[in-house]
């Protein structure tokens, strides 16, 4: 059964500092990868998707590396802003469920101004 | 991507009531699921909506609680039945992307509290 590990748990940083979110996972049998964002009280945004047979993608600030055989993945965010609060989770697809996503915990993040 | 609206958005009711949650996408869509994210918790998934055919329940969900419609390909509603205190959640509809990338697309939650 695959496991999901978000750390830290929390994370609180100055404004303009870089952010590391890690993420690992027990089964490397993974489709894919997917980071969200969700803001209190709201739905989950799709930040970033990564296939199993890639080991980055980048939009604007964030940027996250996968390491399949490791079981790891990190989404950096760079030069952090006040609007980057909000709690981040990740979430794997494995190769024997279609769809189905498993989630960690979640990071939750705040950026002080 | 697709665009997801979910209604209501919100609710409180009183335990032993039900309540559905409908789910509403942009565009036809083959996978389509339901999530559970009790407070201060990750999401669970409840059930794939299956088009035509029952839902797949994953283990600990069951029909007589949840059941499930989806009578196409861009709708679908979740209803939360015989309430107790401890439904209170966040409940959030997913679509994947027809693509080979699969990738998933929430709607906004509907955050029940059951009293």
């Amino acid at each position: 059964k695959q496991e999901v590990t978000q750390i830290p748990a929390a994370l609180s940083v100055p404004e303009g500092e870089n952010l590391v979110l890690n993420c690992s996972f027990t089964d490397s049998a993974i489709y894919n990868l997917q980071w969200f964002r969700q803001d209190p009280g709201k739905g989950l945004t799709s930040l970033l998707l990564i296939q199993s047979s890639q080991r980055e993608q980048t939009s604007g600030r964030l940027n996250a590396s996968l390491d399949k055989s490791s079981g790891r993945s990190t989404l950096y965010i760079a030069a952090s802003q006040p609007g980057d609060s909000a709690t981040y989770l990740c979430a794997v697809m494995t190769t024997d469920s279609w769809g189905k996503l498993q989630f960690g915990a979640g990071t939750q993040v705040v950026v002080t101004p | 991507s697709a665009v997801i609206s979910q209604k209501p958005s919100r609710d409180i009711c009183q335990r032993g009531t039900s309540l559905t949650i409908q789910c509403q996408v942009d565009s036809q869509v083959t996978m389509m699921f339901w999530y559970r994210q009790q407070p201060g918790q990750s999401l669970t998934l409840i059930a794939t909506a299956n088009q035509g055919s029952e839902a797949t329940y994953e283990s600990g969900f069951v029909i007589d609680k949840f059941p499930i419609s989806r009578p196409n390909l861009t709708f679908s509603t979740l209803t939360v039945s015989n309430m107790s205190p401890e439904d209170s959640s966040i409940y959030l509809c997913s679509v994947v992307s027809s693509s080979f990338s699969y990738e998933q697309y929430f709607g906004p939650g509907t955050r029940l509290t059951v009293t």
